[in-house]
């Protein structure tokens, strides 16, 4: 069974910088087409794809993100980490972790399971 | 960037009736289509996948059809368990994409 939870804070002031921690379990990060995606959701609105890492280092980023952005993982430790420099309210938000793998012949694939989320408020 | 566009933005569907989703890409994303669903404070979960592969544990009532740019998820009889917020996403070019969602209301 495979499981993620987002960790990290719940509160961030403007122009900080925010880390975000996803456990995992139940995959292994090393496996070929694996990958653990970041997606974001502010209140009462649609869902909005950040960053995924690949099980070879592959990293994707939101264009109009992407500036602001930095995944890693640590393979030894099930743990991917996003960073988003310069946070702003607009940032508000539920940050959930997902997997992807291609269950079909093809390079990618959906985001399944979810974690959780974390819900990450930036107010001074 | 491809756009993801969904239709209605709110269903009114009254229990045991048919629910049709629409979801319409800027430019094809050939079958690579998943559909999610939402409930109140619940993550995302797959429903649907390669724009009809129902995904592990989702019920027969659920289907996903079309290919290219037009695409929908038909709930053949809406359950109390049903009612949330659908999205759709491409996963055929990067950045990937979601539309904005249907939510799927009682009527």
């Amino acid at each position: 069974q495979i499981t993620l939870k987002e960790s990290g804070p719940t509160l961030v002031k403007p122009t900080q910088t925010l880390t975000l921690t996803c456990t995992f379990s139940g995959f292994s990060l090393s496996t070929s087409g694996v990958g653990v995606g970041w997606i974001r959701q502010p209140p009462g609105k649609a869902l909005e794809w950040l960053a995924l890492i690949y099980w070879n280092d592959d990293k994707r980023y939101s264009p109009s993100l992407k500036s602001r952005l930095t995944i890693t993982k640590d393979t030894s430790k099930n743990q991917v980490v996003l960073t988003m420099t310069n946070m702003d309210p607009v940032d508000t938000a539920t940050y959930y972790c997902a997997h992807s793998s291609p269950p079909y012949d093809f390079w990618s694939g959906p985001f399944d399971p979810w974690g959780q989320g974390t819900l990450v408020t930036v107010s001074s | 960037e491809i756009v993801m566009t969904q239709s209605p933005a709110t269903l009114s569907v009254s229990p045991g009736e048919r629910a049709t989703l629409s979801c319409r890409a800027s430019q094809s994303v050939s079958s690579n289509l998943a559909w999610y669903q939402q409930k109140p404070g619940q993550a995302p979960r797959l429903l649907i996948y390669g724009a009809s592969t129902r995904a592990t544990g989702i019920p027969a009532r659920f289907s996903g059809s079309g290919s290219g740019t037009e695409f929908t998820l038909t709930i053949s009889s809406l359950q109390s368990e049903d009612f949330a917020v659908y999205y759709c996403q491409q996963y055929n070019n990067w950045p990937v994409t979601f539309g904005q969602g249907t939510k799927v209301e009682i009527k």
